[in-house]
Protein backbone atom coordinates (compact mmCIF):
# COMPACT_ATOMS: atom_id res chain seq x y z
CA UNK A 1 0.00 0.00 0.00
CA UNK A 2 0.78 3.82 0.00
CA UNK A 3 3.30 4.77 2.42
CA UNK A 4 4.88 8.13 3.11
CA UNK A 5 8.65 8.05 5.25
CA UNK A 6 10.09 11.04 6.82
CA UNK A 7 13.43 11.43 9.13
CA UNK A 8 11.46 11.36 13.09
CA UNK A 9 13.90 14.54 14.00
CA UNK A 10 16.01 17.83 12.99
CA UNK A 11 17.70 19.98 14.97
CA UNK A 12 18.76 23.87 13.82
CA UNK A 13 19.68 27.19 15.13
CA UNK A 14 17.44 29.98 15.25
CA UNK A 15 18.35 31.80 12.02
CA UNK A 16 19.65 29.39 9.95
CA UNK A 17 17.92 27.05 7.01
CA UNK A 18 15.27 23.77 8.31
CA UNK A 19 14.81 21.08 5.40
CA UNK A 20 12.77 18.12 6.29
CA UNK A 21 12.56 15.90 3.86
CA UNK A 22 9.64 13.22 2.52
CA UNK A 23 9.74 10.07 0.17
CA UNK A 24 5.96 8.61 -0.92
CA UNK A 25 4.96 5.85 -3.14
CA UNK A 26 1.80 6.56 -5.05
CA UNK A 27 2.77 8.04 -8.15
CA UNK A 28 -0.54 8.90 -9.03
CA UNK A 29 -0.90 11.49 -5.98
CA UNK A 30 -2.20 14.97 -7.29
CA UNK A 31 -1.45 17.09 -4.11
CA UNK A 32 1.26 16.35 -1.73
CA UNK A 33 1.11 18.99 1.03
CA UNK A 34 2.44 19.90 4.44
CA UNK A 35 1.04 20.38 7.71
CA UNK A 36 2.84 21.66 11.07
CA UNK A 37 1.23 20.68 14.49
CA UNK A 38 2.16 21.96 17.58
CA UNK A 39 1.95 20.54 20.91
CA UNK A 40 -1.24 19.47 21.95
CA UNK A 41 -2.79 21.15 18.50
CA UNK A 42 -4.66 20.44 15.49
CA UNK A 43 -2.84 20.22 11.80
CA UNK A 44 -2.30 23.33 10.46
CA UNK A 45 -2.02 23.41 6.49
CA UNK A 46 1.02 25.17 5.83
CA UNK A 47 1.34 24.62 1.92
CA UNK A 48 1.06 21.97 -0.77
CA UNK A 49 2.13 21.59 -4.51
CA UNK A 50 0.51 19.84 -7.22
CA UNK A 51 2.10 16.86 -8.59
CA UNK A 52 2.83 18.73 -12.22
CA UNK A 53 5.13 21.42 -10.17
CA UNK A 54 8.95 20.95 -9.18
CA UNK A 55 8.91 23.82 -7.05
CA UNK A 56 6.44 26.49 -5.07
CA UNK A 57 7.41 29.13 -2.66
CA UNK A 58 5.57 31.08 -0.08
CA UNK A 59 7.07 33.53 1.93
CA UNK A 60 10.12 31.54 4.01
CA UNK A 61 8.68 28.15 2.57
CA UNK A 62 9.82 26.35 -0.24
CA UNK A 63 8.99 23.13 -1.19
CA UNK A 64 10.63 21.04 -3.98
CA UNK A 65 9.13 18.42 -5.30
CA UNK A 66 10.84 15.45 -7.54
CA UNK A 67 8.30 13.31 -8.71
CA UNK A 68 11.18 10.86 -10.82
CA UNK A 69 12.19 9.96 -7.32
CA UNK A 70 9.30 10.26 -5.29
CA UNK A 71 11.32 13.10 -3.01
CA UNK A 72 9.41 15.85 -1.29
CA UNK A 73 11.14 18.45 1.07
CA UNK A 74 10.49 21.59 2.75
CA UNK A 75 12.94 24.28 3.24
CA UNK A 76 12.16 26.94 5.75
CA UNK A 77 14.36 30.15 5.77
CA UNK A 78 15.46 31.92 8.68
CA UNK A 79 14.08 29.08 10.74
CA UNK A 80 12.75 30.90 14.41
CA UNK A 81 11.70 29.42 17.89
CA UNK A 82 8.19 29.59 16.92
CA UNK A 83 8.78 27.32 13.51
CA UNK A 84 9.36 24.69 16.20
CA UNK A 85 6.37 21.93 15.85
CA UNK A 86 6.29 18.60 14.60
CA UNK A 87 5.77 18.52 9.95
CA UNK A 88 3.65 16.50 8.52
CA UNK A 89 4.24 15.33 4.94
CA UNK A 90 0.94 13.89 3.24
CA UNK A 91 -0.38 12.31 -0.03
CA UNK A 92 -3.67 12.38 -1.15
CA UNK A 93 -4.93 8.91 -2.82
CA UNK A 94 -6.83 9.21 -5.89
CA UNK A 95 -8.44 6.06 -6.53
CA UNK A 96 -11.56 4.26 -6.24
CA UNK A 97 -13.35 4.81 -2.89
CA UNK A 98 -10.42 6.24 -1.15
CA UNK A 99 -10.68 9.38 -3.28
CA UNK A 100 -9.41 12.51 -1.39
CA UNK A 101 -8.02 10.17 1.65
CA UNK A 102 -4.62 11.85 2.99
CA UNK A 103 -2.07 9.10 3.71
CA UNK A 104 0.13 10.71 6.90
CA UNK A 105 4.38 10.14 7.06
CA UNK A 106 4.85 9.76 10.97
CA UNK A 107 6.08 13.67 11.08
CA UNK A 108 9.16 15.61 11.92
CA UNK A 109 10.18 16.99 15.12
CA UNK A 110 11.86 20.56 14.52
CA UNK A 111 13.65 21.95 17.26
CA UNK A 112 15.04 25.07 16.96
CA UNK A 113 17.93 26.17 19.38
CA UNK A 114 18.35 30.10 19.98
CA UNK B 1 -17.06 31.37 9.87
CA UNK B 2 -15.47 28.95 12.99
CA UNK B 3 -13.75 26.34 11.86
CA UNK B 4 -14.22 22.42 12.18
CA UNK B 5 -15.34 21.86 15.80
CA UNK B 6 -14.77 19.14 17.77
CA UNK B 7 -15.44 18.33 20.85
CA UNK B 8 -14.59 17.19 23.74
CA UNK B 9 -11.26 17.94 23.75
CA UNK B 10 -10.18 15.32 26.49
CA UNK B 11 -12.18 12.48 27.10
CA UNK B 12 -11.40 9.86 29.90
CA UNK B 13 -13.02 6.65 29.96
CA UNK B 14 -11.98 3.36 32.03
CA UNK B 15 -11.93 -0.16 30.21
CA UNK B 16 -15.02 -1.08 28.75
CA UNK B 17 -16.96 2.15 29.00
CA UNK B 18 -18.14 3.94 25.57
CA UNK B 19 -16.26 6.80 24.11
CA UNK B 20 -18.38 9.32 22.17
CA UNK B 21 -16.53 12.27 20.04
CA UNK B 22 -18.37 14.98 18.47
CA UNK B 23 -17.34 16.67 14.94
CA UNK B 24 -18.85 20.15 13.61
CA UNK B 25 -17.58 20.24 10.15
CA UNK B 26 -16.98 23.69 8.88
CA UNK B 27 -19.89 25.70 7.24
CA UNK B 28 -20.78 24.61 4.12
CA UNK B 29 -18.34 21.37 4.00
CA UNK B 30 -20.16 18.27 3.40
CA UNK B 31 -17.39 15.63 3.59
CA UNK B 32 -16.24 14.39 7.49
CA UNK B 33 -12.71 12.57 7.12
CA UNK B 34 -11.83 10.72 10.97
CA UNK B 35 -8.07 10.00 11.41
CA UNK B 36 -6.45 8.89 14.59
CA UNK B 37 -2.88 9.93 15.77
CA UNK B 38 -1.60 7.26 17.98
CA UNK B 39 1.81 8.22 20.35
CA UNK B 40 4.61 9.07 18.56
CA UNK B 41 3.16 8.28 15.19
CA UNK B 42 1.35 10.10 12.07
CA UNK B 43 -2.13 10.12 11.54
CA UNK B 44 -4.13 7.22 10.57
CA UNK B 45 -7.45 7.57 8.14
CA UNK B 46 -10.33 5.76 10.16
CA UNK B 47 -13.10 6.74 8.04
CA UNK B 48 -14.96 8.77 5.26
CA UNK B 49 -18.71 9.88 5.24
CA UNK B 50 -20.85 12.51 3.32
CA UNK B 51 -23.97 13.44 4.59
CA UNK B 52 -26.30 10.13 5.87
CA UNK B 53 -23.40 7.58 3.81
CA UNK B 54 -20.43 5.92 5.01
CA UNK B 55 -18.16 6.42 1.51
CA UNK B 56 -15.07 4.12 2.91
CA UNK B 57 -14.20 2.65 6.09
CA UNK B 58 -11.91 1.08 5.31
CA UNK B 59 -9.48 2.35 8.23
CA UNK B 60 -11.74 1.77 10.70
CA UNK B 61 -11.27 -1.31 13.19
CA UNK B 62 -14.55 -3.86 12.62
CA UNK B 63 -15.44 -4.20 15.65
CA UNK B 64 -16.13 -1.79 18.48
CA UNK B 65 -16.12 1.49 16.38
CA UNK B 66 -18.55 3.13 14.47
CA UNK B 67 -19.61 6.29 12.71
CA UNK B 68 -22.31 8.27 11.36
CA UNK B 69 -22.63 11.92 10.05
CA UNK B 70 -26.38 12.43 10.02
CA UNK B 71 -28.60 14.87 8.12
CA UNK B 72 -28.16 17.21 11.34
CA UNK B 73 -26.04 17.27 13.72
CA UNK B 74 -22.70 16.79 13.93
CA UNK B 75 -20.40 13.86 13.05
CA UNK B 76 -20.14 10.76 15.55
CA UNK B 77 -16.91 8.44 16.09
CA UNK B 78 -18.08 5.93 18.60
CA UNK B 79 -16.12 3.37 20.67
CA UNK B 80 -17.79 1.20 22.48
CA UNK B 81 -16.07 -1.33 25.47
CA UNK B 82 -12.97 0.79 24.94
CA UNK B 83 -9.28 -0.69 26.04
CA UNK B 84 -6.04 1.01 26.78
CA UNK B 85 -5.05 0.71 22.99
CA UNK B 86 -8.07 3.24 21.53
CA UNK B 87 -6.02 5.83 23.83
CA UNK B 88 -5.01 8.41 21.20
CA UNK B 89 -5.64 12.09 19.54
CA UNK B 90 -8.81 11.64 16.97
CA UNK B 91 -8.91 14.32 14.65
CA UNK B 92 -11.68 14.95 11.97
CA UNK B 93 -11.35 16.83 9.14
CA UNK B 94 -13.61 18.27 6.51
CA UNK B 95 -13.66 19.75 2.77
CA UNK B 96 -16.10 20.74 0.61
CA UNK B 97 -15.73 18.40 -2.02
CA UNK B 98 -14.22 15.12 -2.92
CA UNK B 99 -12.61 15.91 -6.32
CA UNK B 100 -8.25 16.52 -5.33
CA UNK B 101 -7.99 20.44 -4.92
CA UNK B 102 -6.01 22.27 -3.82
CA UNK B 103 -7.36 22.81 -0.06
CA UNK B 104 -5.96 20.09 2.36
CA UNK B 105 -8.63 19.43 4.33
CA UNK B 106 -9.15 21.61 7.31
CA UNK B 107 -8.51 19.91 10.62
CA UNK B 108 -10.38 20.48 14.10
CA UNK B 109 -8.06 20.45 17.38
CA UNK B 110 -8.73 16.71 17.87
CA UNK B 111 -9.78 15.01 21.01
CA UNK B 112 -7.57 13.33 22.73
CA UNK B 113 -8.85 10.07 24.34
CA UNK B 114 -7.08 8.27 27.49
CA UNK B 115 -8.42 5.01 28.38
CA UNK B 116 -7.27 3.98 32.32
Amino acid sequence: GEDVEQSLFLSVREGDSSVINCTYTDSSSTYLYWYKQEPGAGLQLLTYIFSNMDMKQDQRLTVLLNKKDKHLSLRIADTQTGDSAIYFCAERENYGGSQGNLIFGKGTKLSVKP
Amino acid sequence: NAGVMQNPRHLVRRRGQEARLRCSPMKGHSHVYWYRQLPEEGLKFMVYLQKENIIDESGMPKERFSAEFPKEGPSILRIQQVVRGDSAAYFCASSPQVQPTSDGYTFGSGTRLTVV
